[in-house]
């Protein structure tokens, strides 16, 4: 596609509901990147996949929070019994190839509000 | 650890008046930088990126940023704010040992008066 592509736009979930986040990176693009943007606050790595292997999830807040890219491309970020704190914009990009000098492109994000 | 300290929360500037956002960056190998612009309720748009070639980088919308290794910097400036300059923008490093994954600052966000 011509840009990264996430739905839902808006999710609002009750606290203690699984959600589930969906990316289409631009087509061809090996890495693919998960960010969590609270309110007022800079963007904070999740996770990063080169290709369906998950290389890097040091960022992970907790076990609730999984992703997977099954096939290199659509990847999918779960949480699981959403709590409040889970309130944020999530952003997914991706990257053409593996090194860190090319352009990471971003997805217009994911808005979660739990109540 | 990479990490990045952007000065200013918010900046305000009267139109046509010149624009500096400051960034600092701490990297304990030779990093590449970048400056995201985020508009409300929009993803992060790149407007410029430092790769270890030329220091003074000239990116889109008339912005530009000097990379300035003994000060650990890299500005972005402009020479004249516009008021479709509003916006959010991020300062953010990286390097290849960590997969190139982006380490942003916490955003200044920029206010352009008539």
């Amino acid at each position: 596609g011509a840009g990264v592509s996430q739905s839902p736009r808006y999710k609002v979930a009750k606290r203690g509901q699984d959600v589930a986040l969906r990316c289409d990176p631009i087509s061809g693009h090996v890495s693919l990147f998960w960010y969590q943007q609270a309110l007022g606050q800079g963007p904070e790595f999740l996770t990063y996949f080169q290709n369906e292997a998950q290389l890097d999830k040091s960022g992970l807040p907790s076990d609730r929070f999984f992703a997977e890219r099954p096939e290199g491309s659509v990847s999918t970020l779960k949480i699981q019994r959403t709590q409040q704190e889970d309130s944020a914009v999530y952003l997914c990009a991706s990257r053409q190839y593996g090194t860190g000098g090319n352009t990471i492109y971003f997805g217009e994000g994911s808005w979660l509000t739990v109540v | 650890a990479q990490s990045v300290t952007q000065l200013g929360s918010h900046v305000s500037v009267s139109e046509g008046a010149l624009v500096l956002l400051r960034c600092n960056y701490s990297s304990s190998v030779p990093p590449y930088l970048f400056w995201y612009v985020q508009y409300p309720n929009q993803g992060l748009q790149l407007l410029l990126k430092y790769t270890s070639a030329a220091t003074l980088v000239k990116g889109i919308n008339g912005f530009e940023a000097e990379f300035k290794k003994s000060e650990t910097s890299f500005h972005l400036t402009k020479p004249s704010a516009h008021m479709s300059d509003a916006a959010e923008y991020f300062c953010a490093v990286s390097d290849d040992n960590q997969g190139g994954k982006l380490i942003f600052g916490q955003g200044t966000e920029l206010s352009v008066k008539p």
